[in-house]
């Protein structure tokens, strides 16, 4: 079955340290995102993708670093910039742009800092 | 950053009973509005996407309905089941922005 993989399911970092979540698809979808959830608010953008070798930030990429170096793989590193890095992450493809698809959504990516 | 607004942020009911909610949004510009519904431990399922003034989608016992104008979209549930418990998200999307998602309302269905 087609879908999103995230991986790992739960993260605990260091502070100061660097960490790569990944997410992977199948679904042969054009774009990828990246979504971070924290207690009491929306989904919120971190960084997305509309074609291979091409990326824009969202309203909260401080901090945060993705490449796209082929269609299947998204990944998100938390640099030790991000100030507040303890969220649960969630990362979305989607056939084309929001206008006429839906995004089809990872399980997501808890991460702790400690 | 857009506003999304979704009311009320939290709902019980009891099997059986019919239910809706609400969706605001910025009523300039609009490309299209997007319902989602997210269970406890899985991930975000898309219901519909909406595009059109006046749209009006239905999934089985789910139905929404879509105001550009006013900048408003009503989700509604017939006869609740407790397997529709769960966060119903809505998500916008105008000429300015990317998808801007709601808080969310969440759905509690008891037997």
């Amino acid at each position: 079955d087609g879908g999103i993989t995230q991986s790992p399911k739960y993260l605990f970092r260091k502070e100061g340290q660097n960490v790569t979540l990944s997410c992977e698809q199948n679904l042969n979808h054009d774009a990828m995102y990246w979504y971070r959830q924290d207690p009491g608010q929306g989904l919120r953008l971190i960084y997305y993708s509309q074609i291979v070798n091409d990326f824009q930030k969202g309203d909260i990429a401080e901090g945060y670093s993705v490449s796209r170096e082929k269609k299947e793989s998204f990944p998100l590193t938390v640099t030790s910039a991000q100030k507040n890095p303890t969220a649960f992450y969630l990362c979305a493809s989607s056939m084309g742009g929001a206008y006429n698809y839906g995004y089809t959504f990872g399980s997501g990516t808890r991460l702790t800092v400690v | 950053i857009l506003n999304v607004e979704q009311s009320p942020q939290s709902l019980h009911v009891q099997e059986g009973d019919s239910t809706n909610f609400t969706c605001s949004f910025p009523s300039s510009n609009f490309y299209a509005l997007h319902w989602y519904r997210w269970e406890t431990a899985k991930s975000p399922e898309a219901l519909f996407v909406m595009t059109l003034n006046g749209d009006e989608k239905k999934k089985g016992r789910i139905s929404a309905t879509l105001n550009t104008k006013e900048g408003y979209s009503y989700l509604y549930i017939k006869g609740s089941q407790p397997e529709d418990s769960a966060t119903y998200l809505c998500a916008f999307i105008s000429g300015y922005s990317t998808l801007t998602f709601g808080k969310g309302t969440m759905l509690l269905v008891s037997p």
